[in-house]
């Protein structure tokens, strides 16, 4: 099979701190990894795109410097929000993707409550 | 963007047959993975078509017309456990998949 866990699962941090997200692979190796935020009843709207070793690269809108993605080794992303407001309040899920494979498998999520 | 376009809710019965259709934008397209999503759950992967035609895997079927950009999903023997979001998300010419705003299917007794 093809596993992904997210850690943690939910999170409630007060205004103005920072939160770190961790994505994992756990019985394959993952050359890319995929950053989504989703809020209610809405589509996933993919934040960013991690390959192992190089920089994130993210999509038009979101700011680099207030999510740090850093994708360590094969089978670990980090996702940091940076400064966090109420307005980060969402569901934030990972994918991860093998190398020449386009399936993305996805962990089961991280929801993020801002206070 | 990839205009892509899907129902937004569906009701069926338990026991019944329903077709998810999805349009979406054919430039510089590869392929196209269809996702079930429960409720504050992340997607599960359901199929993933690439040439033209019906490709079964037991009560989910999909298809894929390349050149009418065009798909669609369909759920037999519809059972309650059914009842999700199912995402239509088309690849185009990088990793990145982009995912329609999904259709939430209701399936009642």
């Amino acid at each position: 099979g093809a596993v992904v866990s997210q850690h943690p699962s939910w999170v409630i941090c007060k205004s103005g701190t920072s939160v770190k997200i961790e994505c994992r692979s756990l019985d394959f190796q993952a050359t890319t990894m995929f950053w989504y935020r989703q809020f209610p009843k809405q589509s996933l709207m993919l934040m960013a795109t991690s390959n192992e070793g190089s920089k994130a690269t993210y999509e038009q809108g979101v700011e680099k410097d207030k999510f740090l993605i850093n994708h360590a080794s094969l089978t670990l992303s980090t996702l940091t929000v940076t400064s966090a407001h109420p307005e980060d309040s969402s569901f934030y899920i990972c994918s991860a993707r093998r190398q020449s494979a386009y399936e993305q498998y996805f962990g089961p999520g991280t929801r993020l409550t801002v206070t | 963007g990839q205009n892509i376009d899907q129902p937004t809710e569906m009701t069926a019965t338990e026991g019944a047959i329903v077709q998810i259709n999805c349009t979406y934008q054919t430039s510089g397209f590869n392929g196209l993975f269809w996702y079930q999503q429960h409720a504050g759950e992340a997607p599960t992967f359901l199929s993933y078509n690439v040439l033209d035609g019906l490709e079964e895997k037991g009560r989910f079927s999909s298809f894929l017309s390349r050149s009418k950009g065009y798909s669609y999903l369909l759920l037999k023997e519809l059972q309650m456990k059914d009842s999700a979001s199912y995402l239509c998300a088309p690849r185009y010419n990088t990793d990145k998949l982009i995912f329609g705003t999904g259709t939430r299917l209701q399936v009642f007794p």
